[in-house]
């Protein structure tokens, strides 16, 4: 049974940093890239970021380049993203999602519960 | 503002058919393939339809998609209280080089 299981939210004062894990389970975890989608209290999805199997090719929405960064550790079977000058509007639980493939395909076959990051003073 | 377009809500009775628009651009619709989600109240969205019109394991086949140039359709058959959700499609988009979702429909089952 594929399982994902974010942690590392919580709250963090604006300009601090938080780095997210999520542990994948039940499936070979480095032949799929994966993805981070978050949504901020009573709002929709937003895609942020997503890395393919092998940690070749990263991608990231304009709103977080240079202030986050995804990478993964096949061999502890987690993926993290790595969260710096955090800002009010990063306010939002947190998801882990899987690709259907290696270098991308379908976005989000399986979904992990999600972590909340709240950004306030 | 979304990329893609879907509107904030819709309705129906049980047993009814009911349908979900989402209107994008040449860049996201009309160039790659559309998935649908269904998120529970509380809970994590799950893959509805992918690839447009696919189901995965498990979804009833009462749920269907489609694709026609730049818009998609979600379609609802034969309404189940079950199915009050908030819905979303998504795709990648090639200008911006991400994946982009639609704003959400909140479906009610009166």
């Amino acid at each position: 049974e594929v399982q994902l299981l974010e942690s590392g939210g919580g709250l963090v004062q604006p300009g601090g940093s938080l780095r997210l894990s999520c542990a994948a389970s039940g499936f070979t975890f480095s032949s799929y890239a994966m993805s981070w989608v978050r949504q901020a209290p009573g709002k929709g999805l937003e895609w942020v970021s997503a890395i393919s199997g092998s940690s070749d090719h990263t991608y990231y929405i304009d709103s977080v380049k240079g202030r986050f960064t995804i990478s993964r550790d096949n061999s502890k079977n987690t993926l993290y993203l790595q969260m710096n000058s955090l800002r009010g509007e990063d306010t939002a639980t947190y998801y882990c999602a899987k690709y259907t493939s290696e270098g991308g395909g379908e976005l989000g076959d399986y979904w992990g519960q999600g972590t909340l990051v709240s950004v306030s003073s | 503002q979304s990329v893609l377009t879907q509107p904030p809500s819709a309705s129906g009775t049980p047993g009814q058919r009911v349908t979900i628009s989402c209107s994008g651009s040449r860049s996201n619709i009309g160039s790659n393939t559309v998935n649908w989600y269904q998120q529970l109240p509380g809970m994590a969205p799950k893959l509805l339809i992918y690839s447009n019109s696919q189901r995965p394991s498990g979804v009833p086949d009462r749920f269907s998609g489609s694709k026609s140039g730049t818009s998609a359709s979600l379609a609802i058959s034969g309404l189940q209280s079950e199915d009050e959700a908030d819905y979303y499609c998504a795709a990648w988009d090639a200008s911006l080089n991400s994946w982009v979702f639609g704003g959400g429909t909140k479906l009610t089952v009166l």
